[in-house]
């Protein structure tokens, strides 16, 4: 079945850092890939996503590109701030509809002033 | 527009109590979903349903049972609560082509 792979956590980088999260995917299909982000105390919500191959996803900074040859998603930032902190959800769905997203165990970003 | 709602937001059962967390959405979406979050465990998959009147086992369906009940609304019953169960559960839903999955808040549930 479908599966996401990504880096583990915790996390801990200086304000003003650049951010690499690594994820990688199985599909038996073309699949959607997303980030998700969760604040303490919340639930998730949608980072940036993209559609197809060689698609950028972007969002408040942050990017990812999907690479079907090397079938990832990495998510960068090229300077992070205190108010990224938080845990970083790569995901898939297949665009059938009919199958429910695949969820990596997410990976949790402390930065630090 | 409120999206995707849970309730409750926080609760406490004993061991071998009942209970339903309710999930609603106004988004006229056909999936919905319920995970539960563990430490270090990411989000698992309790039950899904791709649209209304199906229900189907995600990877984590023992002690849990769950209603679509119409199009808006997906329950999740514990019936006999186990202190394994103590978890965030977290209720989504998607539109079609699954192009962008919407998250209730959370219920934070501890079983003692």
């Amino acid at each position: 079945g479908d599966s996401v792979t990504q880096m583990e956590g915790p996390v801990t980088l200086s304000e003003e850092a650049f951010l690499t999260i690594n994820c990688t995917y199985t599909a038996t299909g073309y699949p959607s890939l997303f980030w998700y982000v969760q604040y303490p105390g919340e639930g998730l919500q949608l980072l940036l996503k993209a559609t197809k191959a060689d698609d950028k996803g972007s969002n408040k900074g942050f990017e990812a590109t999907y690479r079907k040859e090397t079938t990832s998603f990495h998510l960068e930032k090229g300077s992070v701030q205190v108010s990224d902190s938080a845990v970083y959800f790569c995901a898939l769905s297949e665009r059938s509809g009919n199958t429910p997203l695949v969820f990596g165990k997410g990976t949790r970003l402390s930065v630090i002033a | 527009n409120a999206g995707v709602t849970q309730t409750p937001k926080f609760q406490v059962l004993k061991t071998g109590q009942s209970m339903t967390l309710q999930c609603a959405q106004d988004m006229n979406h056909n999936s919905m979903y319920w995970y539960r979050q563990d430490p270090g465990m990411g989000l698992r998959l309790i039950y899904y349903s791709a649209s209304e009147g199906t229900t189907d086992k995600g990877e984590v369906p023992n002690g849990y049972n769950v209603s679509r009940l119409n199009k808006r609304e997906f329950s999740l019953r514990l019936e006999s609560a186990a202190p394994s169960q103590t978890s965030v559960y977290f209720c989504a839903s998607t539109g079609i082509m699954n192009t962008e999955a919407f998250f209730g808040q959370g219920t934070r549930l501890t079983v003692v």
